[in-house]
Formats: structure tokens, C-alpha cells, sequence
């Protein structure tokens, strides 16, 4: 069975601060896919990128950055610079069979920035 | 990127009633179709996986009489739940996938059922 454990519930930055959320996964497949999300307080998810299992290369984008390490089976989330518009609920997730697979999400982190 | 919509946004009901949430996939076909369904504070856990024309699969410990779901075209699926209860009350979200030469799913916006 997968799992996505994110052991931080919730985090308190002040702007400008940088943040790392934490995302450990368990699966028995070599083949899968992990998943970031934003849930702002309206709701709907946003895509925030996509890493094949077969992928370890960092990534970044703005002022987010992904640490992919299978050794450590750890996909974390690294905001730079965080701002206020950052604050929402962050979600990692696993699916299994492809990009478009069922996915197993992690508990969230809230995220919470101030001024 | 591809839009997902649901209808509707949010929905107050009466207990014991039954309430209908639509997902669309606006421009283009989604062979399945995922249902999530996400308590206050808490993770999105999937409820089921709906196939164009045939029978849903559910999750274990969901329950198929009361969540039923219709995936009867390539761009519409439905979830009903049926003789709703304030324990049903949540946030249901729908996710669409689509499969070929770009293999993708995408989220719709989500649907908050109150039961009261």
C-alpha cells in the first residue's frame, strides 16, 4: 500500500522567510509519480508540478524549488522569499499509474505567512 | 491547460434528501473521472474512480448505494448522494484524466455540501 506522510501540520513564516514542507512517501512500485498541490482557503487545487519516479533532477521554478531524493524517499517543497499570498494548504501526493492515476495525498501543511 | 468545472459550487439540503454534483471536462474527453471527497481541515481522500460507460469502482469502505456515481458521457460525470446526512457534509472534488499523447488529470474547482 502507498503512503504520504507530511509531518508538518502547519507553519508560521514571516514574509521574506524561507520555508521547506516536507513530503516522505512509501511504495512498493518502481514506477510513480509525486505530486505537489496548493489548496488556497477558496478551495480549488492548484497543480503545482509533476516528478516521475525515473526523474531525480531538482527543479525550480521562481521562488519554488523541489528536492526529489529516492534514497531518502523525500520530495520536499522549498518556497524562497515567501510572501503573503503564499499562505495556503499544501498537499503532496503519490499516484501509481501514470500521470493520470488516482492519487494518495498527504495530510497537508498549512502554510501561514504574515507581514 | 484543460478545464474542469462542477456544478454546482456549493449546495445547502435538507437531511434525508438527495443532492446531484456534476463534473464536466470543458475541452476535452476524460475516459475516467475521479471523485474526492475532503472533511474540514483535513486530506482529500478519494471516494471512487468512474469510467466512461461502465460501473464506478469504489474505495474501500465507501458506500456504493449511497454515493452513486454516473460516468455516462466522455466530458460529464455525476455523483448523487442519496438520503444525505450532516456526516455527508464536505467538500466533493471531482478530477478529470485524460490519456494519449499528453496523459493528464486536472482538478474541478470542487462542490461544498452542507447537510443540514
Amino acid at each position: 500500500a502507498q503512503k504520504v506522510t507530511q509531518a508538518q501540520t502547519e507553519i508560521s513564516v514571516v514574509e521574506k522567510e524561507d520555508v521547506t514542507l516536507d513530503c516522505v512517501y512509501e511504495t512498493r512500485d518502481t514506477t510513480y509519480y509525486l505530486f505537489w498541490y496548493k489548496q488556497p482557503p477558496s478551495g480549488e487545487l492548484v497543480f503545482l508540478i509533476r516528478r516521475n519516479s525515473f526523474d531525480e533532477q531538482n527543479e525550480i521554478s521562481g521562488r519554488y524549488s523541489w528536492n526529489f531524493q529516492k534514497s531518502t524517499s523525500s520530495f520536499n517543497f522549498t518556497i524562497t522569499a515567501s510572501q503573503v499570498v503564499d499562505s495556503a494548504v499544501y498537499f503532496c501526493a503519490l499516484g501509481l499509474s501514470g500521470t493520470a492515476s488516482k492519487l494518495t495525498f498527504g495530510t497537508g501543511t498549512r502554510l501561514q505567512v504574515t507581514l | 491547460g484543460a478545464v474542469v468545472s462542477q456544478h454546482p459550487s456549493w449546495v445547502i439540503c435538507k437531511s434525508g434528501t438527495s443532492v446531484k454534483i456534476e463534473c464536466r471536462s470543458l475541452d476535452f474527453q476524460a475516459t475516467t473521472m475521479f471523485w474526492y471527497r475532503q472533511f474540514p481541515k483535513q486530506s482529500l481522500m478519494l471516494m471512487a474512480t468512474s469510467n466512461e460507460g461502465s460501473k464506478a469502482t469504489y474505495e474501500q469502505g465507501v458506500e456504493k448505494d449511497k454515493f452513486l456515481i454516473n460516468h455516462a458521457s466522455l466530458t460529464l460525470s455525476t455523483l448523487t448522494v442519496t438520503s444525505a446526512h450532516p456526516e455527508d457534509s464536505s467538500f466533493y472534488i471531482c478530477s478529470a484524466a485524460t490519456y494519449g499523447t499528453r496523459t493528464e488529470q486536472f482538478f474541478g474547482p470542487g462542490t461544498r455540501l452542507t447537510v443540514l
